[in-house]
């Protein structure tokens, strides 16, 4: 079973803070992407990343960064959180060439 | 327009009734289809897969692809409790396919 993990369920910071999210993937998939899953809008991608330390912008990058230095981890980077980034922000992943993505358990951000 | 339209909901039946969700999408190049399940406060499950049209069945569970009219639909026969959650559907093109186009998610409800 393809495992992806996030390091925090849940998540309350202050606005300002840089915020980091880390994802990690147990089945060796090259493809990994950011999401923000809001109501009514449904998911939006952040950031995916296709390499180690490759990446690509998604439909809503700005106020995000992302670090990939190895292949199984996969980082999103708040610079100064912001309250209209508070978010169940999910991870996932996907074997090369293919086009199933898993995602994982999410992790429920409040910016205060 | 969005590129994929799915009613929010929230829908809900009974026991042991046939459930239809549906998604109708404008981009005529989409071919992989999928439709995945979120229970509460959790990250997506992929459900189902299908790739251009056709009829997929996996136990309760049938996607159906419908290219001409852009509609695609997922049935759940004998429907549980357990089916209790929101369903989200999903679909890429070829040419693209690690961009993923989602749909807002449709809650479903089965009261024993």
């Amino acid at each position: 079973d393809v495992k992806v993990t996030q390091s925090s369920r849940y998540l309350v910071k202050r606005t300002g803070e840089k915020v980091f999210l880390e994802c990690v993937q147990d089945m060796d998939h090259e493809n990994m992407f950011w999401y923000r899953q809001d109501p009514g809008l449904g998911l939006r991608l952040i950031y995916f990343s296709y390499d180690v330390k490759m990446k690509e912008k998604g439909d809503i990058p700005e106020g995000y960064s992302v670090s990939r230095e190895k292949k199984e981890r996969f980082s999103l980077i708040l610079e100064s959180a912001s309250t209209n980034q508070t978010s169940m922000y999910l991870c996932a992943s996907s074997p090369g060439g293919t086009d199933t993505q898993y995602f994982g358990p999410g992790t429920r951000l409040t910016v205060l | 327009q969005k590129e994929v339209e799915q009613d929010p909901g929230p829908l809900s039946v009974p026991e042991g009734a046939i459930v239809s969700l549906n998604c109708t999408y404008s981009n005529s190049a989409f071919q992989y289809f999928m439709w995945y399940r979120q229970y509460s406060r959790k990250g997506p499950e992929l459900l189902m897969y299908t790739y251009s049209s056709g009829n997929k069945e996996d136990g309760r569970f049938t996607a159906q692809v419908d290219k001409s009219s852009k509609y695609i639909s997922l049935f759940i026969r004998d429907s549980q409790p357990s089916d209790s959650a929101t369903y989200l559907c999903a679909m890429s093109a070829k040419a693209n396919f690690n961009k993923f186009y989602f749909g807002s998610g449709t809650k479903l409800n089965v009261k024993p």
